[in-house]
This record gives C-alpha cells, structure tokens and sequence, in this order.
C-alpha cells in the first residue's frame, strides 16, 4: 500500500460549524503533514508531526487543530472557519521527517460558506 | 531563508516534442535537496523527479530530466517525447539538508508553471 488517503474528498461548512479532516497512510511512515493549497498556488505547511508528535506549527490560527492519534493517521479540526480558508487541503507523509521524499494525498476541497 | 522561483507562470509543448521547465532557487547551504513535483488538474501531487545537491550528475527518470547547475543554483526540468498526460502544474521544490534536525523535511515550493500539451 503506497497511498495517502483523505477523506472527505469536498466538504462545505458553515462559519458556525465544527468539522474535521482525515488523513490515513499505512506504509509505516513516521512524518506527516498538513498543506493548504489555493487554486493556482503552491502547497503553504501547517503543521509537520514526526513521529506523533506536532513539529512546526507555521504561526496558524487556532481555529485549525491538529491532531495525531497513532503513526498511521492525521486528523485537522476545523472550528469558526473564515471564507478565505476556502482552499485544497493536503496531507502528506514521509518515511521520517528527515527522509527526503514526501508522498501526497489527493486532498479534501473545503469552502466555507 | 531559501527562495525558489519559476520564471514561466506557463508553458505550451506539442505532443511529441521537447519542453524545459525553469527553476531557481537561493540558499546559503550546501546540502540540500531539489524536486520536481507534478500536480494534474485531478489534484494529486506527484514526484517527478528528485536530485541530491551533492550528486554532480544530473538525475533522469524515464523521458524527465534535470540539468541541474549547483553553481548557478538552477535546476530545470526537461519533459522528452511529451504526452497529453503531461499537462499538468508543475512545482519546483527545495528542501534543506538539515544537519540540525530542525525543518522536519520541510519544503519550500516554488510558485509553478502550468504545462500545457497541445495534440
């Protein structure tokens, strides 16, 4: 099994609602991550766990939550989002954080509304 | 900080034919890494190709090619033989060797150039 999985592939939420992203990798890989992606732009990192660990946070606000409950899966709660958190979010995961290839997942679409 | 810069907001090639993505980029150190990563218009990030900084020879995988010039701190992509399935986002990264252990594998992207096949 070499794929990142993210479920759900779209979501809509009100600004008022609480929702969550998930992501899911079983090749054992000890590092993951989180990117935003607005359309016709390169990933932004949010957040970086190694080894279920939170690493770097990249100064996001903490309407974005984070969460790594086992080596195999990534969780991102979302809560009071804003219109301009509209975006693709990415999941990614690497053998280690030191290993130098990062695998992506294909990403959940989110608009906020 | 490092920087990375794709001059070619985009690109056009016709099937068959030959294109080369351009890429920059500015660091003070000496290990590092560099990619290119390709993103379909179905989304998904995918490695094209990745090249070493200590490595002197140029990385190749199938019809994609870098020429990648430490000196100059340039790493272009060439795309061979290109197909329709090419088209794409194509992204420019880098990623710093880290001997402190402190950037986590993290990397920094390029803002990307748009590849167009024509048929």
């Amino acid at each position: 099994d070499t794929e990142v999985t993210q479920t759900p592939k779209h979501l809509v939420m009100g600004m008022t609602n609480k929702k969550s992203l998930k992501c899911e990798q079983h090749m054992g890989h000890r590092a993951m991550y989180w990117y935003k992606q607005k359309a016709k732009k390169p990933p932004e990192l949010m957040f970086v766990y190694s080894y279920e660990k939170l690493s770097i946070n990249e100064s996001v606000p903490s309407r974005f939550s984070p969460e790594c409950p086992n080596s195999s899966l990534l969780n991102l709660h979302l809560h009071a989002l804003q219109p301009e958190d509209s975006a693709l979010y990415l999941c990614a995961s690497s053998q280690t954080s030191t290993y130098n290839e990062q695998f992506f997942g294909p990403g959940t679409r989110l608009t906020v509304l | 900080a490092q920087t990375v810069t794709q001059s070619q907001p985009e690109m056009s090639v016709q099937e068959a034919e030959t294109v080369t993505l351009s890429c920059t980029y500015d660091t003070s150190e000496s290990d590092y890494y560099l990619f290119w990563y390709k993103q379909p218009p179905s989304r998904q990030m995918i490695l094209v190709i990745r090249q070493e900084a200590y490595k002197q020879q140029n990385a190749t995988e199938n019809r994609f090619s870098v020429n990648f010039q430490k000196a100059a701190k340039s790493f272009s992509l060439k795309i061979s033989d290109s197909q329709l399935g090419d088209a794409a986002m194509y992204f420019c990264a880098y990623r710093s060797g880290d001997a402190g252990g402190t950037s986590y594998g993290k990397l920094t992207f390029g803002q990307g150039t748009i590849l167009t096949v024509h048929p």
